[in-house]
């Protein structure tokens, strides 16, 4: 699975758009962006994920870039709530030993502030 | 409807105590997953169930041992256990194999 970096912490002001990027420059044609969020103490929780069109859910968008080199996920109205660590992967659909390894990095920190 | 259930949530051991850790999910999913992790180190996969009646090894899987029970539980023990082993563990579990994953809360292990 290819190799992300994120920025370790951002803040953003409660109800504006939270922008949070990633950079996966050595992601490979088959591997996708999945977004996850960890609420302190919680378990990780599964955003959206894509593999080169833009995705919007209930929670969130996901631009990715015309070379798949970087991507950013959009939180349109930021809250509270959304206080979170932020982590981004890239991993293979297909069946491979590589994508048995999905490993999280240290993530970004988000910080809504009231 | 639970999703994943992972007890207990706290548990302290002497070194050398064994235990095992439950992990259970009601989403009829195929694919199960054990994580621990550890302060500024992310979630390093420890072992995983692909389907019901395989285990195969992650990424850190020395001192640790699987069992999946069924296609519900997939329970991860410690025949042994060292204060490295202290950490939070998470169990997740997924529709098939490369699809996203369900966390549980985790279970919060301190070896002394």
């Amino acid at each position: 699975d290819a190799k992300t970096t994120q920025p370790p912490s951002m803040d953003c002001a409660e109800g504006r758009a939270a922008n949070l990027p990633c950079n996966h420059s050595t992601i490979s044609g088959n591997e996708y962006v999945y977004w996850y969020r960890q609420i302190h103490s919680q378990g990780p929780q599964y955003i959206i994920h894509g593999l080169k069109n833009n995705e919007t859910n209930e929670m969130a968008s996901l631009i990715i870039t015309e070379d798949r080199k970087s991507s950013t996920l959009i939180l349109p109205h930021a809250t509270l709530r959304d206080t979170a660590v932020y982590y981004c992967i890239v991993r293979a659909q297909t069946f491979s030993g590589s994508a048995r390894q999905l490993t999280f990095g240290s993530g970004t920190q988000l910080t809504v502030l009231p | 409807n639970a999703g994943v259930t992972q007890t207990p949530k706290f548990q302290v051991l002497k070194t050398g105590q064994s235990m095992t850790l439950q992990c259970a999910q009601d989403m009829n999913h195929n694919s199960m997953y054990w994580y621990r992790q550890d302060p500024g180190m992310g979630l390093r996969l420890i072992y995983y169930s692909a389907s019901e009646g395989t285990t195969d090894k992650g990424e850190v899987p020395n001192g640790y041992n699987v069992s999946r029970l069924n296609k519900r539980e997939f329970s991860l023990r410690l025949e042994s256990a060292a204060p490295s082993q202290t950490s939070v563990y998470f169990c997740a579990s997924a529709r098939v194999e490369n699809s996203p994953l369900h966390f549980g809360n985790g279970t919060r292990l301190t070896v002394t």
